[in-house]
Formats: structure tokens, sequence, C-alpha cells
């Protein structure tokens, strides 16, 4: 089946670690995101990349890496500069082919800093 | 990007017609109106999308009246697995790149 695949569901990260969120989709789009909800809030855009090789810094994207090496694979580092990075992150995709696309979520990852 | 505004939360009893409305006024002449669903601890999922009047599928109905600076999306006699949050988003969808979210409407189904 088509989707969007995110990894690990919950994650742990002890002070000053940095940690990567993997996200893989087999829906042949160009558009990928990553956004971060905090509990009870709704989606902030931390970074998004139109095309491989190619990314561009969401609202809130201090703390934040990414890398866009293959179409199908967006990974989001949460570096050790991100203060609070407790949150649910979610990673989504879209095609550009055509107006009136929907845009593609994986299930989320919870990250929790201990 | 259109911004929207839609109600914070809303209660409704179960078997009941719900209408959420969402008002955004600076929408584009490309602009589709797209609705989603999200359940906690999971990603949001499509409900439906509309460009201008009426849309209908099966589990929701979008209408849109013809200026376009708002939509009521109505779920016909939700039940407790309706709640949820649900955010309106307005863009072209093409490339929608940095696609909007605010914070939803917050929808409570009582028994």
């Amino acid at each position: 089946d088509g989707g969007i695949t995110q990894s690990p569901k919950y994650l742990f990260r002890k002070e000053g670690q940095n940690v990567t969120l993997s996200c893989e989709q087999n829906l042949n789009h160009d558009a990928m995101y990553w956004y971060r909800q905090d509990p009870g809030q709704g989606l902030r855009l931390i970074y998004y990349s139109q095309i491989v090789n190619d990314f561009q810094k969401g609202d809130i994207a201090e703390g934040y890496s990414v890398s866009r090496e293959k179409k199908e694979s967006f990974p989001l580092t949460v570096t050790s500069a991100q203060k609070n990075p407790t949150a649910f992150y979610l990673c989504a995709s879209t095609s550009q082919e055509y107006s009136g696309n929907t845009i593609y979520f994986g299930e989320g990852s919870w990250l929790t800093v201990v | 990007l259109a911004k929207t505004t839609q109600p914070i939360s809303m209660d409704s009893y179960e078997g009941q017609e719900v209408n959420i409305t969402c008002s955004h006024n600076n929408i584009a002449t490309n602009d589709y109106i797209t609705w989603y669903q999200q359940f906690p601890s999971q990603g949001p999922r499509f409900i439906i999308q509309g460009y201008k009047t009426k849309v209908t599928n099966e589990v929701a109905s979008l209408f849109i009246p013809a200026d376009r600076k708002s939509s009521t999306l109505s779920l016909p006699r939700v039940s407790l697995s309706d709640t949820a949050v649900y955010y309106c988003l307005v863009g072209d969808g093409a490339g929608g790149f940095k696609t909007i979210f605010g914070a939803g409407t917050r929808l409570f189904v009582k028994a």
C-alpha cells in the first residue's frame, strides 16, 4: 500500500543529544514536510522540501535540520540546540503535478526529553 | 496563503448533524478548500475537498457560498468516534509548499 512511514513511533532523548526521525514515502510525491505539534495545539511547519537536494525553513526551523538526498526520504534531526523538543512530529507529502492536491500524513513520532 | 478562522471547540450529541464553519476572506482564485480530521497521536487525514458550491462524499458534505470567503463542513448524524480535531485548509494544492494549519476545531460528541 502507498503511504508515509515514520519511525520510530516513540523516541526518548537525553539532554545534549541529537536524534533523527525517519520519514519515507512511496507515493512518488515531490514535496515533503515536517510539522511539530504540541499537546492541544495545531501543526507548525519546521521544514519543507519541494525537490531532491533542496529544502526550505518553515516557521520554527531553529534547532532542527533536514536532508533530502532521495525523493522518497526526508529525515529530520532534532539537535541539542532545540531547547524544548518534547512534542509530536508529523511528516507529510504532496504531489505538485496539479491543483487540488491533498496532503498525506504519516502516523507521527513522539519525542520526549528525559 | 489564505488565513483561516474556525471555532476553537464545539459540542454535540450522538445522532445530531454538526456544522463547522471556516472563514477564509483572502482566498485566492486558484485555492481549494480542504478539511482534515485528526485523532490524538495520529496524523491528520483527508475528509473532503471543494472549490465551489457543494461537495458530498460518504462521510461529509462541504458547502461553499458563491463568494468563497467561508465554507461549512457538515457531518451528518455524528457518533462518539467523530470526536476529533477538524482543520480547514485553503491553498492551491499543487505544491502547497507552506501549507498552513490553524489550531482547528475540537469537536466533542457526547452520548
